[in-house]
This record gives structure tokens, sequence and C-alpha cells, in this order.
């Protein structure tokens, strides 16, 4: 079964500046999806940028881009020129990329501060 | 696109009443996710539809719990009866066809069972 890894309860950082969030999981398949989602205090969960494993290249969206280490099985997020509305509990997700639909298994998440 | 729909957003019940949270999946969508959130769990996938036929039940805690899919457009989770321990935010998610590779999150039912 794979597992997804937060070590990060908690992050901190002031407007402006660039925060690196860290997941790691575990795998023995070699094709599969990742993805950072956000649960600001709205509650609804939104991607915000995903990952192919078959791609080399790493995601990225805007502010948002991934450092993606396959064969470390590592998949941080990058959040450049934080902003005060990127505070939210983030999220890192893991699915496989066998079938017509499968599950995600989610990280217990960080949390984000954004100080003035 | 009004996204996935989810009622009530909000349930409060007692203990042993029947509860029964609502999804509609956006349309055209052909897989359906249920999913909890508790401080203590976090996010688990407790059942998810493919062309309204469930796939993977593995996740529903115990046989209290059931959903079904009847069409396309709508899905039931049920708790009957329910448990303080059951108080949680319940999520559902849909996935376009043929585009595996997003979910879709409504905005979540937080029931509490006192």
């Amino acid at each position: 079964a794979q597992t997804v890894t937060q070590s990060q309860p908690e992050m901190s950082v002031q407007e402006a500046e660039t925060v690196t969030l860290s997941c790691t999981y575990d795998t023995s398949e070699s094709d599969y999806y990742l993805f950072w989602y956000k649960q600001p205090p709205s509650r609804q969960m939104i991607l915000v940028i995903r990952q192919e494993a078959y791609k080399q290249q790493n995601a990225t969206e805007n502010r948002f881009s991934v450092n993606f280490q396959k064969a470390a099985k590592s998949f941080s997020l990058k959040i450049s020129d934080s902003q005060l509305g990127d505070a939210a509990m983030y999220f890192c997700a893991y699915r496989s990329f066998t079938g017509t639909a499968s599950k995600l298994t989610f990280g217990t998440g960080t949390r984000l501060q954004v100080t003035l | 696109d009004a996204g996935v729909i989810q009622s009530p957003r909000h349930e409060v019940t007692e203990m042993g009443q029947e509860v029964t949270l609502r999804c509609k999946p956006i349309s055209g969508h052909n897989s359906l996710f249920w999913y909890r959130q508790t401080m203590m769990r976090g996010l688990e996938l407790l059942i998810y539809f493919n062309n309204n036929v469930p796939i993977d039940d593995s996740g529903m805690p115990e046989d209290r719990f059931s959903a079904k899919m009847p069409n396309a457009s709508f899905s039931t989770l049920k708790i009957q009866p329910s448990e303080p321990r059951d108080s949680a935010v319940y999520f559902c998610a849909s996935t376009p066809a043929g585009k595996i590779d997003e979910q879709y999150f409504g905005p979540g039912t937080r029931l509490t069972v006192t």
C-alpha cells in the first residue's frame, strides 16, 4: 500500500517570501500521479498542482512549483512571493496510474501561516 | 458549472439517529468519491464509484455506513445509527471521464453527533 508523509505539521512564512513544504511517499509502482491540495478555512479542497511521475520536468503553476525527486520519492511544494491568501492547510496526495479511477492517498497535512 | 454540490453543509444530530449526506457531482464526471476528515485520522477515503458502480468500499468504517449512487448525478452516504465518533467533515469529490488525474471536491458537510 502507498503511504504519504508530511513531516511538517506547521510552517510559517512572511508575506512575499518563499516557503517549501515537504512530502515523501512510499510506493512500488513506477507510474503514478502526485498532487498538492490546498484547504483554506472554508474547508473546500482545491487542487494546487499535479505531477505525472513519468515526466521529469517539474510542474509549475504561477507562484507554485514542485521539486519532484522520483528516486528519493520526494515531492516538495515551493510557494514563491507568498500572499496572505496562501494561508491554509496543504495536503500532498498520491494516486495510482492504473485503471479508470483510483483513490487518492493523502498525507496528514501542513498548516501554513503567512505573516506580515 | 456549479461544481460538486453537497448538502447539507452542516448537520447536528443525536446519537442513534439516521443521517443522510447528499452529493451531486459535476455533470459529465463519471467517478465519485466519499471522504471523511477528522483531526485524528486526517482525510480518509470511504468509498468510490465508477459509472455508478461501487469500486472500492474498503474504507467504510462499519456496517452502519452505506453509500449509494442510483444515477450519474446523485449519491448518498448514510449513517444508521449515528455515533459521536462519526463527527467529522465528509467530502464528496468527482472526476471527469477519461481524465483520472484530477478530483474536484465539494465544500463538505460538517457532521456533529451529540
